[in-house]
């Protein structure tokens, strides 16, 4: 079974926190992916990564970057938090670079940041 | 601009009912499509892709590639079908791009 872990459900920060949100797959995926879900909006794409070292900008980059040192695991980082990034973030991984490739989702960390 | 529409936010049917849930697409070529679920305080899931022609928990879901739609249906709904429901089609590379979602509520 796909296990993909996120660091913490709940977050609370203060507007111009460094966030760090950590995400871990054990089934030595090649992709990962960070969403935000909003209501009214569904998932937005932050950015994804293909391999160890590489990163892609997804649709709504702006604010955000990431890191992957390890092909495991893949953070996000918001370097000095807003009030408009509170919401729920949602990691996800998938084996292939195919477009039919499942991704699997982890249980997502809803921020808030006052 | 690459877009995916989820018409209805919610739609609540009783139990025994079908149940249509739609999406409409607008790309470029053609998109592998997916639909995913989320049932309360569960993660987010595959339901079922275009490409399986698959059905799964009777649920189907037809491409009409003419009217670039890929509604999500169910002859009969049941309480347990209640969640959040997203279409999501693969752009390339992986690339998913989500709807908007709808809620479906079945009520006994």
């Amino acid at each position: 079974d796909v296990k993909v872990t996120q660091s913490s459900r709940y977050l609370v920060k203060r507007t111009g926190e460094k966030v760090f949100l950590e995400c871990v797959q054990d089934m030595d995926h090649e992709n990962m992916f960070w969403y935000r879900q909003d209501p009214g909006l569904g998932l937005r794409l932050i950015y994804f990564s293909y391999d160890v070292k590489m990163k892609e900008k997804g649709d709504i980059p702006e604010g955000y970057s990431v890191s992957r040192e390890k092909k495991e695991r893949f953070s996000l980082i918001l370097e000095s938090a807003s009030t408009n990034q509170t919401s729920m973030y949602l990691c996800a991984s998938s084996l292939f670079r195919t477009s039919a490739d499942t991704q699997y989702f982890g249980p997502g960390t809803r921020l808030t940041v006052l | 601009a690459q877009r995916v529409t989820q018409p209805e936010k919610l739609l609540s049917v009783f139990k025994g009912a079908p149940v249509e849930l739609k999406c409409n697409y607008s790309y470029s070529g053609s998109p592998e499509l997916f639909w995913y679920v989320q049932y309360s305080r569960q993660r987010l899931q595959l339901l079922l892709r275009h490409i399986s022609r698959e059905s799964i928990k009777g649920f189907t879901a037809d491409l009409n590639k003419g009217e670039t739609s890929f509604h999500l249906k169910k002859p009969f709904a049941q309480e347990e079908d209640s969640a959040m429901y997203y279409c999501a089609p693969n752009t390339g590379f992986q690339k998913l791009v989500f709807g908007t979602g709808t809620r479906l509520l079945v009520s006994p």
